[in-house]
């Protein structure tokens, strides 16, 4: 069964820490992986893409990392600010087509001052 | 640019009453989508649009009604509401299935059926 599962489920961190989320998936076949950030109230907004050949991608303080044969991949947020508390939600896309999108249920993050 | 576009951003509705969520996009995307994102769970497709004329059944389609006349307007119909369809509703747009920069997100309609 195809699924994307995401830890923790909510975390809270001190201003200026940094923090890493973790996604495991089982979708196969697998086309790419994308980050998405949602402010509460918000739609999801994409951080980061990444296709089955990149380990690593930066987007400003977001580093993703993808491990294809372990099906892992992990976003770290540098430096955090007050501005990064939303959920992160992991989407997988399996093989091409508009219906091959499977979402992990996000992790709420909190950063406090 | 607005980007995606929709109204309301909260109702409330009685059992059996119907209604539309309206959805826009000025982004000139092909493919349109409509998702639910219900409490603790990961966001499910209710319908698709590849293009103006085109629609398809996502995962959870029942109880809801699509239609895609003009490339930029994807409204979605709920006839009989449920408690069931209780839910936050958010439709996205992409240029194509597979988009460097993903899909576009609206903000969201927040519905509550009593």
């Amino acid at each position: 069964k195809n699924q994307v599962e995401q830890s923790p489920q909510s975390l809270i961190i001190l201003e200026g820490k940094n923090c890493t989320l973790q996604c495991n998936y089982t979708v196969s076949p697998f086309s790419n992986l994308r980050w998405y950030k949602q402010d509460t109230g918000r739609g999801p907004v994409s951080l980061t893409i990444m296709t089955f050949s990149e380990n690593t991608k930066s987007n400003g303080r977001y580093t993703a990392t993808l491990d294809a044969d372990t099906k892992q991949s992990s976003l770290h947020i540098t430096a955090s600010q007050l501005s990064d508390s939303a959920s992160y939600i992991c989407v997988v896309t399996g093989q091409t087509g508009a219906n091959n999108l499977f979402f992990g249920t996000g992790t709420r993050l909190t950063v406090i001052p | 640019n607005a980007g995606v576009t929709q109204t309301p951003k909260f109702r409330i509705l009685k059992i059996g009453q119907s209604m539309t969520l309206q959805c826009t996009q000025d982004m000139n995307h092909n493919y349109m989508y409509w998702y639910r994102q219900d409490p603790g769970m990961g966001l499910k497709l209710i319908y698709y649009s590849v293009g103006a004329g085109i629609t398809d059944k996502g995962e959870v389609p029942n109880g809801y009604n699509v239609s895609r006349s003009t490339t930029e307007d994807f409204p979605l119909r709920l006839e009989l509401a449920a408690p069931s369809q209780t839910s936050v509703y958010f439709c996205a747009s992409s240029y194509s299935s597979w988009t460097e920069n993903g899909y576009t997100f609206g903000s969201g309609t927040r519905l509550t059926v009593v």
